[in-house]
């Protein structure tokens, strides 16, 4: 069965630094993976996804992804954090049968001027 | 294009009685799903409907249920509501043969 793991709850970065938001999936098929972004009570923007074409991802807000297979992990970078990116963050693979998303339990990102 | 729309924005309910929530996709989509937000569970799929059928369900009892429209509009319905299904519930539609889904704002359901 496919899951997915994001590690850290909560990331806090200085505007203008480095954003690495980190995600390891199970998967016993080739996945389909998706990062997205949730702002306050809105519902969920998608960010970038792999289809198993390019493994480096670009997306939109300037963040990217990059798919490594041997480390089971499609982690979202961006090099350089600006307040409005301030969110809550979702990895998620599409379940084995198509049928459904598997989200992880999001990252908080805080960022601090 | 317009995005998914649900309504209500919020619905404040008893415990007891019962919600119904609504959804309609991005024009051309015909599939459309339902997932619970709830506080420290995070995202868990609900619901799948495709061509008008109920073609997937997540871990949830049955008094969690719904339909989908010939437009393909969507209805959550939540029967003998319970404190712990306050949370977000979102509406995400995709098109056939594309795997991207479009969510919604979300339904923000209150039991009180």
């Amino acid at each position: 069965a496919q899951s997915v793991t994001q590690l850290g709850s909560h990331v806090s970065v200085s505007e203008g630094a480095l954003v690495l938001l980190r995600c390891n999936y199970s998967s016993s098929v080739p996945p389909y993976l998706f990062w997205y972004v949730q702002y306050p009570n809105q519902g969920l923007q998608l960010l970038l996804k792999y289809t198993s074409a390019a493994t480096l991802v670009k997306g939109i807000n300037g963040f990217e992804a990059e798919f490594k297979k041997s480390e089971t992990s499609f982690h979202l970078t961006k090099p350089s954090a600006h307040m409005t990116d301030a969110a809550e963050y979702f990895c998620a693979v599409l379940n084995q049968a198509g049928t459904a998303l598997i989200f992880g339990k999001g990252t908080t990102l805080s960022v601090s001027s | 294009e317009a995005g998914v729309t649900q309504s209500p924005t919020h619905l404040i309910k008893t415990r007891g009685q019962q919600a119904t929530l609504r959804c309609s996709p991005i024009s051309g989509h015909t599939s459309v799903y339902w997932y619970q937000q709830a506080l420290g569970l995070g995202l868990q799929f609900l619901l799948w409907y495709d061509e008008g059928e109920e073609r997937n369900r997540g871990n949830f009892p049955p008094r969690f249920s719904g339909r989908q429209f010939p437009n393909y509009s969507s209805e959550l319905n939540v029967n003998a509501l319970e404190l712990e299904d306050s949370a977000l519930y979102l509406c995400a539609s995709r098109t056939e043969g594309d795997y991207e889904q479009y969510f919604g704002p979300g339904t923000r359901l209150t039991v009180t």
